[in-house]
This record gives structure tokens, sequence and C-alpha cells, in this order.
């Protein structure tokens, strides 16, 4: 099994500043296999970026996201209040698996 | 636009089956993979298994023994069954589409459904 390790495990940042959450994987995958989510509290999570770097439908381009093999990032490049949540990597090989997630909160 | 909705028992005593279904509104069932996700109260988020709409399955190991995932294409339904449950089941369970090809992701998910173990 291929096991995520998001880090950190909390962000605290004001709005306007900028957000790198890291999501790291116990072996290579491939990168076209590997997306983003988002989740505020009481909601279903959100699919923000798929293919390690394509942003979904109506997601804003402050988001953006890259990597390969083993190293993944989310980038937010300026905060904005809606931002504030938590941030899980997954990935879709056998089985498929989520980091434990990356809380952005308001400092 | 699709919308997925999770109906079921929000309580299922222990060693018991629980069971769910998610509707499927605003498209069809045909063509995707639908998954069900779990997430424990304050926890992260657990994959359990997917049907493709023609019925293959894949379930996620740590529960494979317990779980089925049926798939109803007339009704535009696709249910999960997890048998023996313990306390440790507890938690809000999602339903989801899958789109996969060169770069899959769930693109849709239910509002998800709280499911309680206690007797």
């Amino acid at each position: 099994e291929i096991v995520l390790t998001q880090s950190p495990g909390t962000l605290s940042l004001s709005p306007g500043e900028r957000a790198t959450l890291s999501c790291r994987a116990s072996q290579s995958i491939n990168s076209n296999f590997l997306a983003w989510y988002q989740q505020t509290p009481g909601q279903a999570p959100r699919l923000l970026i798929y293919g390690a770097s394509n942003r979904a439908t109506g997601i804003p381009d402050r988001f953006s996201a890259s990597g390969s093999e083993t190293d993944f990032t989310l980038t937010i490049s300026r905060l904005e209040p809606e931002d504030f949540a938590v941030y899980y990597c997954q990935q879709y090989g056998s089985p498929w698996t989520f980091g434990q997630g990356t809380q952005v909160e308001i400092k | 636009q699709v919308h997925l909705q999770e109906s079921g028992p929000g309580l299922v005593k222990p060693s018991e089956t629980l069971s769910l279904t998610c509707t499927v509104s605003g498209g069809s069932i045909s063509g995707y993979y639908w998954s069900w996700i779990r997430q424990p109260p304050g926890k992260g988020l657990e994959w359990i298994g997917y049907i493709y709409y023609s019925g293959s399955t894949n379930y996620n190991p740590s529960l494979k023994s317990r779980v089925t995932i049926s798939v109803d294409t007339s009704n535009n339904q696709f249910s999960l069954r997890l048998s023996s449950v313990t306390a440790a089941d507890t938690a809000v369970y999602y339903c989801a589409r899958c789109i996969w090809g060169r770069s899959p992701r769930f693109d849709h998910w239910g509002q998800g459904t709280l499911v309680a173990v206690s007797s």
C-alpha cells in the first residue's frame, strides 16, 4: 500500500499569505494518479487538482500544484477567507489512499 | 448537474450489517466508477471501494472481507453493505463519482451521511 504523508499537519497563516502544502508518497507514483481535495467543516471534500497539476472546473487560479514520483506540492498563492480548510492528497494506486490532511487555519 | 445522495440508517448495532444506498440524479450511472469513502469523526478520509457501472468491483484490502458494493443501473443507484460492524466503523459515509481515464479523480460527492455503531 502506498502511504501518503502530508506536511505540515497544521499551517497557520493570514489572509493574503502564500500557503505551501506537501504530500510525500512512500513509493513513486504516476503523477497522473495524484489528486488534491479541499474540505471545509461539515462539507464533503471538493476536487481541486487532478493529474498532479490540473485545476478542476471552477477552481480559481490561485490554486496550483506540481510534483512527480514521490513529492507533490499544492500552493495557494494568496489565501482568501474561504480557503481556510483541510486539504487532502490522494493517489489512485492499489489500493486508493488519502493523505492524513493538512489544516490551513487563520493565524 | 450530477447530484449524489446517500440514504440509510443512521444507527447500526454492533455485529450487524451497515447498508447504505447512493442515488445518482442529473446524469447516468453508466460509464463511470462509483465509490464509497468514509471519515470517522475528526479524522481523515478512507476509501472503501468502488464499483464500475458494469458491476466489476475493487475493495480496500483492509475492509475487503466485510464489504459488498452493488449497482442498480435501472434506478441509477449503487449500494454499500458492511458486515460485522464495530464502533470503529462509526463515520460519515460519502458516495462519490470517479472519472477514470488518464487522470482519475472524484469529481462529484454526496453530502455524506453519519452512521453510528452503538447498542
